[in-house]
C-alpha cells in the first residue's frame, strides 16, 4: 500500500544552517505531494505541495522537489530561523498518509 | 482562509463516558478528517467522510464512532472512553473532487481519560 517515510528526528541546528528533512514515498500512480509544518500548541498548516514530477514547491524559504525517479521529496532551507522551530510531516495525497513527523530545533 | 474550528482544546473525561468531539468548518468542504496524534506515531486516520452522512472507516476506528449530519460539521464518539484514547485529536477539511486538495487543520483537543 502507499506509505510515506521521513526522517526521524529530533533535528536541532544553529540559526542560519542549512536544513534537509528527508521523505521517501511509496505509491501506485501519480500521487501529489505535500510538506504541514505543527508549531506548538497549533495544528497542522500547509507548507508547501507539488502535484506532479519535477514540481518545486516553495513558501517561506522552504523548498521541495517532487523527484519521481527516487520516489522523494525532501524539504530544504538554506538558512534556518528559530521561528522555524516546529514539527514538520511530509504527506501524500489523497491525505490520509502522513510521516511520523520530523522535531526541528533552531537555537540562537 | 479556510477556519476549522474544534470544540474544545483540552478535555477530561473519565473511563467508561459517553465522549463527543466536534469539528466545524467554514469554507463548505466535502471532505472532513478525524486523526490522532501520538508521539512516535505521527498522524493515523480513524474517519473521513466525503459527504454528508457518509463515513468510511480509516486505519484505527476500533473504539470510535462519527456523525455527519450537517455538512459543516463532523463529530467524533468515544462509545465508552478508555484510557489507551488518551491522544491529542486533530480535525481537517478539504475539497472534495481531486484528491491533491490540501487539508485544512483545526487546533486540535488533547483528551485525556481518567
Amino acid at each position: 500500500g502507499d506509505s510515506v517515510t521521513q526522517m526521524e528526528g529530533p533535528v536541532t541546528l544553529s540559526e542560519e544552517a542549512f536544513l534537509t528533512i528527508n521523505c521517501t514515498y511509496t505509491a501506485t500512480g501519480y500521487p501529489s505531494l505535500f510538506w504541514y509544518v505543527q508549531y506548538p500548541g497549533e495544528g497542522l498548516q500547509l507548507l508547501l505541495k507539488a502535484t506532479k514530477a519535477d514540481d518545486k514547491g516553495s513558501n517561506k524559504g522552504f523548498e521541495a522537489t517532487y523527484r519521481k525517479e527516487t520516489t522523494s521529496f525532501h524539504l530544504e532551507k538554506g538558512s534556518v530561523q528559530v521561528s522555524d522551530s516546529a514539527v514538520y510531516f511530509c504527506a501524500l495525497s489523497g491525505q490520509f498518509y502522513f510521516g511520523t513527523g520530523t522535531s526541528l530545533t533552531v537555537i540562537p | 482562509d479556510v477556519k476549522v474550528t474544534q470544540s474544545s482544546r483540552y478535555l477530561v473525561k473519565r473511563t467508561g463516558e459517553k465522549v463527543f468531539l466536534e469539528c466545524v468548518q467554514d469554507m463548505d468542504h466535502e471532505n472532513m478528517f478525524w486523526y490522532r496524534q501520538d508521539p512516535g506515531l505521527g498522524l493515523r486516520l480513524i474517519y473521513f467522510s466525503y459527504d454528508v452522512k457518509m463515513k468510511e472507516k480509516g486505519d484505527i476506528p476500533e473504539g470510535y464512532s462519527v456523525s455527519r449530519e450537517k455538512k459543516e460539521r463532523f463529530s467524533l464518539i468515544l462509545e465508552s472512553a478508555s484510557t489507551n484514547q488518551t491522544s491529542m485529536y486533530l480535525c481537517a477539511s478539504s475539497l472534495g473532487g481531486r484528491t491533491g486538495q490540501p487539508q485544512h487543520f483545526g487546533d486540535g483537543t488533547r483528551l485525556s481519560i481518567l
